[in-house]
């Protein structure tokens, strides 16, 4: 089936550990998306992929990184987390032209001890 | 800065009760509103895309309506099962989805 995947499903870093969270679509969508959810609150965009043209939001704090190599693949990268980083990571796809409809993966959840 | 409130935050029911929650959103330049859901441990996966004021869509017990002028949308479970527990996100379009918090609905057996 073809779907997005997400590794690992939960991370555990050290305040300060550079941190590496993946994704991965056999979808082969050209839009890619990465969403911060934290407890009890709304997803939030951090950053999206159209091909690849990187499209940062605003309000992202320069901590938060993306790359994507190719099609496939999406890396977030968090360069020092801090306890406020802790949070529920998705990534999602879509294809630019057929609606507006995200597909999502099951998420990592981050824990910065 | 958008908004998009849902409530209740969370709801406990029995099995066979039916219940409806509310996503309220921005009523200018509506374009269209989707509903995901999430089961624990899975993917948010895509109910309902809802573009046009008066909509009704549904897809078994699940059911929406969406109102624009208002800027509501509202969906609804009936004879609600153990399979339906999971997070119900609405999510607004605006150029990308701008997310409510979401409901999370427990079906007790």
């Amino acid at each position: 089936d073809a779907m997005v995947i997400q590794n690992p499903r939960y991370q555990v870093t050290q305040f300060g550990k550079p941190v590496t969270l993946s994704c991965s679509q056999t979808l082969n969508h050209n839009v890619m998306y990465w969403y911060q959810q934290k407890s009890s609150q709304a997803p939030k965009l951090l950053f999206h992929y159209y091909d690849k043209d990187f499209n940062n939001e605003a309000d992202t704090p320069d901590n938060f990184q993306s790359r994507r190599p190719n099609t496939s693949f999406c890396f977030l990268d968090i360069r020092s987390p801090g306890l406020g980083d802790a949070a529920m990571y998705l990534c999602a796809t879509r294809w630019a032209g057929e609606g507006e409809t995200q597909y999502f993966g099951p998420g990592t959840r981050l824990l910065v001890l | 800065i958008l908004n998009v409130e849902q409530s209740p935050q969370s709801l406990h029911v029995q099995e066979g009760d039916s219940t409806n929650f509310t996503c309220s959103f921005p009523s200018s330049n509506f374009y269209a509103l989707h509903w995901y859901r999430w089961e624990t441990a899975k993917s948010p996966e895509a109910l309902f895309v809802m573009t046009l004021n008066g909509d009704e869509k549904k897809k078994g017990r699940i059911s929406a309506t969406l109102n624009t002028k208002e800027g509501y949308s509202y969906l609804y479970i009936k004879g609600s099962q153990p399979e339906d527990s999971a997070t119900y996100l609405c999510a607004y379009i605006t150029g990308k989805l701008i997310f409510g918090q979401g409901t999370t609905l427990q079906v007790k057996p």
